[in-house]
C-alpha cells in the first residue's frame, strides 16, 4: 500500500531554514510527482510546489519562488521540501501528498522566538 | 494563476443534503477534485475528476460540473460528514504536467445541525 512518511516536528527560530522530509514506499517512486501543500493554523490549504522525482524538475507556487527548493533522492524514495528565511506566519503542516490519492500525515513546523 | 471561490460554511441537519460550490474564474476549467478534513487529520479524496468516487468513499457523495461552477453533493449528511471540505483544480497552460501549477478553493465548513 502506498504511504507516505515525513519527517518529525520542527521549531525554529525566524530567520533560519527547515528541511522537510518525506520518504515514500508501496509503489515507483520515480513514476508520480509529489507535491508539497501547507495548511497554518486554523487556515486552508496552500499548495507549494512539485517536484518530478525522475528527473529533479520542480515547480513553485508564486508565493514562495526564491524562498522553497524541493529535491529528491532516489536511492531512498524520498522527497524534502526546504524553506528559508522563516517568518513566524510559516508556522504550519507541511504535507507531501501524491495528488489526488495519498497524502503524508504533515511534519509541524513551528516559527517562534 | 486563476482563483477557486467556496462559501466559507454550510449548515445541514441530519439526513438533509448539503452542497458545496466551488466557483472558477478561469475561462477554462480543469477536471476537480473534492477533499473532506476532519481536525488533526490529513485531507481525504471524496471526489475526482468532477465526478468519479474514490472506492471506500460513500455513494451519498456525488459531484457535479456547470460551466465553471463544480458542486460536491452529501445525500443525506451524517454528523460523521461534518469537517472542512475542499475543491482543488490545475492551472496549465502546457500539454504535458510541465508549466502546471495546482489551486486549493479556500474551504468550507460543513456544519451538521
Amino acid at each position: 500500500q502506498v504511504q507516505l512518511v515525513h519527517s518529525g516536528a520542527e521549531v525554529k527560530k525566524p530567520g533560519a531554514s527547515v528541511k522537510v522530509s518525506c520518504k515514500a514506499s508501496g509503489y515507483i517512486f520515480s513514476d508520480y510527482y509529489m507535491h508539497w501543500v501547507r495548511q497554518a493554523p486554523g487556515r486552508g490549504l496552500e499548495w507549494m510546489g512539485w517536484i518530478n522525482p525522475k528527473n529533479g524538475d520542480t515547480k513553485y507556487a508564486q508565493n514562495f519562488e526564491g524562498r522553497v527548493t524541493m529535491t529528491r533522492d532516489t536511492s531512498i524514495s524520498t522527497v524534502y521540501m526546504e524553506l528559508r528565511s522563516l517568518r513566524s506566519d510559516d508556522t504550519a503542516i507541511y504535507y507531501c501528498a501524491r495528488l489526488s490519492e495519498y497524502w503524508g500525515q504533515g511534519t509541524l513546523v513551528t516559527v517562534s522566538s | 494563476s486563476y482563483e477557486l471561490t467556496q462559501p466559507p460554511s454550510v449548515s445541514v441537519s441530519p439526513g438533509q443534503t448539503a452542497r458545496i460550490t466551488c466557483s472558477a474564474d478561469a475561462l477554462t476549467r480543469q477536471f476537480s477534485y473534492w477533499y473532506q478534513q476532519k481536525p488533526g487529520q490529513a485531507p481525504v479524496l471524496v471526489i475526482f475528476k468532477d465526478t468519479e468516487r474514490p472506492s471506500g468513499i460513500p455513494a451519498r457523495f456525488s459531484g457535479s460540473t456547470s460551466g465553471r461552477t463544480v458542486t460536491l453533493t452529501i445525500r443525506g449528511v451524517q454528523a460523521e460528514d461534518e469537517a472542512d471540505y475542499y475543491c482543488q483544480s490545475v492551472d496549465t497552460s502546457a500539454a504535458d504536467f510541465s508549466d502546471t501549477y495546482v489551486v486549493f478553493g479556500g474551504g468550507t465548513k460543513l456544519t451538521v445541525l
